[in-house]
């Protein structure tokens, strides 16, 4: 079946704007997940859902950023107020957390890039 | 705070040999233990994982090592082939506590397999 999807796959924005980065899930996993990838580093955990709530936000950096799931599928991670620090690339991934397996599946992600 | 080390940054083997990458653990909290493969310009492909009740879990070529008192965990590929060139990713969570979808990644293992 499909796998995690994400869009755009390259962005570029000046800094300031305001940018959305859109993340669909494979159809049925109910958790979905929003890490950072920085260059030479592991991704970096932000933030994670179960259903529509946000059940972990600990890892987002500050309050430009800000995720949203309204029916329980398709994400929208929206930072705004763009600096150059936020480059990176954003991952996607999304479980099923189900009868003790606790895998994650990612997504191709997306290089924001701010200049 | 890197509660979850990969100390070699890089790993060199031949084809047909063992790989073996390392990984070492600081937060006690942490109870289920996954590794991911990552090719250029795609998202962490799941690999195995293990949880804190066993000590070594096989699948195929891979096979993971799990020392709790060590607070350390190993990944085995046996044969190593070239197509498994690639960085590999640890990472760690608390499966346990109510943030069971909080993944903490190492900061890689680039490993290349010379034919």
């Amino acid at each position: 079946g499909a796998g995690v999807s994400q869009t755009p796959s390259n962005k570029v924005t000046e800094k300031g704007k305001y940018v959305e980065l859109r993340c669909d899930p494979i159809s049925g996993h109910t958790a979905l997940y929003w890490y950072r990838q920085s260059l030479g580093q592991g991704p970096e955990f932000l933030i994670y859902f179960q259903g529509t709530g946000a059940a972990d936000d600990s890892g987002l950096p500050n309050d430009r950023f800000f995720a949203v799931r309204p029916e329980g599928s398709v994400s929208t991670l929206k930072i705004q107020r763009t600096e150059r620090g936020d480059s990176a690339v954003y991952l996607c991934a999304s479980s099923l957390t189900a009868g003790g397996r606790y895998e994650q599946y990612f997504g191709p992600g997306t290089r924001l890039t701010v200049t | 705070d890197q509660q979850v080390k990969q100390n070699s940054p890089s790993l060199s083997v031949q084809e047909g040999r063992i790989s073996i990458l390392n990984c070492d653990y600081t937060n006690s909290m942490f109870d289920y233990f996954l590794w991911y493969k990552k090719y250029p310009a795609e998202g962490p492909t799941f690999l195995i994982s293990i949880s804190s009740i066993k000590d070594k879990n096989e699948d195929g070529r891979f096979t993971v090592f799990l020392n709790k008192s060590a607070k350390h965990l190993s990944l085995h590929i046996v044969p190593s082939q070239p197509g498994d060139s690639a960085v590999y990713f640890c990472a760690a969570l608390n499966a346990g506590g109510t943030s069971y979808g909080k993944l903490t990644f190492g900061q890689g293992t680039i490993l290349t397999v010379h034919p």
